[in-house]
């Protein structure tokens, strides 16, 4: 059972827009603690998506966006595309866990 | 080009020791935490713990206290992640990652040891 909640699976036809959402609690993103997200292609490594909330590392494109709000973080995929099919897990500091990283289940993208 | 390389896949017995690398190039290594992530067949990611090269700093998660230990040495920028007994359920894939501030993401990931203990 992760800290971080998120829905298992989500989907969206080619050019479509998808969410994905991240729910934590009073002691990790409620708390104001930064969410980060990465990208896990099959096969591979995850890979830095979003910093700092809503920041993009260099190289990611700008159809990946990230926010944040209250006890909840989101990562929005626009312009849907064959190769976001992937595994998507956010992550934050919880305070409740000796200050410990912690991840979200994951969500897989499945493009339609 | 910053990277950081692991060393190759594993297959060991319950009861075994084993100890797996990861060696860091292209910046100071003694300047950026590095953690360590398991993933196990077929699940998510989970944080088991982090170390500053510069001074063996280390935290581990709670879940992973006491069942693994890490450490590094700085002259050939490289850390472990090591078991003295193994168990089945060690069986996964485990990835380092840079840890970069100030915001504290892990922005640089080995490509992953994959540990099979199986008797």
């Amino acid at each position: 059972q992760s800290v971080l909640t998120q829905p298992p699976s989500v989907s969206g036809a080619p050019g479509q827009r998808v969410t994905i959402s991240c729910t934590g609690s009073s002691s990790n993103i409620g708390a104001g603690y930064e969410v980060h997200w990465y990208q896990q292609r099959p096969g591979t490594a995850p890979k830095l998506l979003i910093y700092g909330n809503s920041n993009r590392p260099s190289g990611v494109p700008d159809r990946f966006s990230g926010s944040k709000s209250g006890t909840s973080a989101s990562l929005a995929l626009t312009g849907l595309q064959a190769e976001d099919e992937a595994d998507y897990y956010c992550q934050s500091y919880d305070s409740s866990l000796s200050y410990s990283k912690v991840f979200g289940g994951g969500t897989k993208v499945t493009v339609l | 080009e910053v990277q950081l390389v692991q060393s190759g896949a594993e297959v060991k017995k319950p009861g075994e020791s084993l100890k797996i690398s990861c060696k860091g190039s292209g910046y100071s290594f003694t300047s950026y935490w590095i953690g360590w992530v398991r993933q196990m067949p077929g699940k998510g990611l989970e944080w088991m713990g982090i170390i500053y090269p510069g001074d063996s700093d280390t935290r581990y998660s709670p879940s992973f206290q006491g069942q693994v230990t890490i450490s590094a040495d700085k002259s050939i920028s490289t850390a472990y992640l090591q078991w003295s007994s193994l168990k089945a359920s060690d069986t996964a894939m485990y990835y380092c990652a840079r840890l970069v501030p100030p915001r504290n993401a892990f922005d640089i990931w080995g490509q992953g040891t994959m540990v099979t203990v199986s008797s």
